[in-house]
């Protein structure tokens, strides 16, 4: 049971570039969710999924897409790179038994925008 | 909307003290209140959470906090820190007013420093 895991783990982008950061985790959870992390910020929250082909964005979405085509996955895109999206980012799942349910989460991916 | 307060950026204790990191808290019902903790260069992990009933909870790793919705913190205490315990801790509330539609809301985090 390897829980949330997060592709890439470290990534240096050149200022228009784009990419996808995936996240993957075996609980069958229900809810997935993408944070960035940055100094004295803590994490926010970019966009988030409910369920299976559903997104929504969070506190911070401009500049990023994602797509949710599979339970198990959620997809993070960054189409033109900006040095603002230097970052730590954290996918976090959590399932939907009632109440608040405890998030897990992955690793983390550190991107580098030049 | 909710929101979360950790006054204490940096906090420095010496190994087998006492700590109580501070958190406080804004949210219009009662809330659900998360800690988290963070090594180095690694995710997240539950430390304790309060949804309802006694207002000392248990964790893991020795840590305990306290719901006091008169002062809308939710403190979190270990009574000897090792020095394992350097990481960032981070409070979270939860917002659950809108049913599938479950968000955290972070505090910026409090870095904790242990020395010998």
């Amino acid at each position: 049971n390897a829980g949330v895991t997060q592709t890439p783990k470290f990534r240096v982008l050149k200022t228009g570039q784009s990419m996808t950061l995936l996240c993957a985790q075996d609980m069958n959870h229900e809810y997935m969710y993408w944070y960035r992390q940055d100094p004295g910020m803590g994490l926010r929250l970019i966009h988030y999924s409910v369920g299976e082909g559903t997104t929504a964005k969070g506190e911070v979405p401009d500049g990023y897409n994602v797509s949710r085509l599979k339970k198990q996955n959620f997809l993070l895109g960054l189409e033109s790179a900006a040095p603002s999206q230097t970052s730590v980012y954290f996918c976090a799942s959590s399932s939907r038994t009632g109440g608040f349910n405890e998030q897990y989460f992955g690793p983390g991916t550190r991107l580098t925008v030049t | 909307a909710q929101s979360v307060t950790q006054p204490d950026i940096h906090i420095t204790v010496s190994e087998g003290a006492s700590l109580e990191l501070r958190c406080n808290y804004s949210y219009g019902a009662t809330p659900y209140l998360f800690w988290y903790v963070q090594s180095p260069g690694q995710g997240l992990q539950l430390l304790l959470k309060y949804f309802s009933g006694d207002t000392l909870v248990q964790g893991i790793k020795g840590f305990e906090a306290e719901f006091k919705r008169s002062q809308s913190s939710f403190n979190l205490r270990k009574p000897s820190v090792h020095w394992s315990d350097a990481a960032e801790y981070f409070c979270a509330v939860g917002d659950i007013s809108n049913f599938g539609n479950e968000k955290l809301t972070f505090g910026t985090g409090t870095r904790l420093t242990i020395i010998p």
